[in-house]
């Protein structure tokens, strides 16, 4: 099993650019949730999805779009960046019952 | 909503020295978990131990074990014979819990920032 997988690993944007951050996992598990973590802070929650079709906001959900139309796959989409997003984005999954998330290595995204 | 505290920026001990991290949280809810993560400077996100509210013994792992006390809302992990792999930040998380296509998410506390001496 590869785990919960994230790409890119670093990636550069200009002010008003779109773009992608891509997650899966091979788990199998229900739950997704994304996270950012800033200079500071411990990781807060963006949005989550408790299984394909449903997704829901979480802490910071402004600035950004997620969609869920398999089980293994979130990603979130960046509409238009701005520097404020500067950050480094967690993707995390775990399985319907159990309460331990497996986190992905992480993006570290710069919006310039 | 829950908050998660965690008082101490940064701390400092010598190699094989006990040290104590504090967190403190506070929810409305009865049934939640308790988590511990290490970040080391790989920024992978580790879990170190978990506690589930409903159990009043204090979980361990090997050199890792927590002080859970439910009423006073605090959850502090304890590391015996620090070692230097043992660097890194450490976040204190809670979670309700959820199941049956119930909300999720963790909340994180701002970190320890952990420094293990030679």
């Amino acid at each position: 099993n590869a785990g919960v997988t994230q790409t890119p690993k670093f990636q550069v944007l200009k002010t008003g650019q779109s773009m992608t951050l891509q997650c899966a996992q091979d788990m199998n598990h229900e739950y997704m949730s994304w996270y950012r973590q800033d200079p500071g802070m411990g990781l807060r929650l963006i949005h989550y999805s408790v299984g394909a079709g449903i997704t829901d906001q979480g802490e910071v959900p402004n600035g950004y779009n997620v969609s869920r139309s398999t089980t293994e796959d979130f990603p979130l989409r960046l509409l238009s960046a701005a520097p404020s997003q500067t950050s480094v984005y967690f993707c995390a999954s775990r399985r319907d019952g159990l309460e331990t998330q497996y986190f992905g290595p992480g993006t570290r995204l710069l919006v310039l | 909503a829950q908050t998660v505290t965690q008082s101490q920026p940064e701390m400092s001990v010598q190699e094989a020295e006990t040290v104590t991290l504090s967190c403190t949280y506070d929810t409305s809810e009865n049934n939640y978990y308790l988590f511990w993560y290490k970040q080391p400077p790989s920024r992978q996100m580790i879990l170190v131990i978990r506690q589930e509210a409903y159990k009043q013994q204090n979980a361990t792992e090997n050199r890792f074990s927590v002080n859970f006390q439910k009423a006073a809302k605090s959850f502090s992990l304890k590391i015996s014979d620090s070692q230097l792999g043992d660097t890194a930040m450490y976040f204190c998380a809670f979670m309700i819990s959820y199941s049956g296509g119930g909300a999720d998410g963790l909340t994180f506390g701002k970190g320890t920032h952990l420094i293990i001496q030679p």
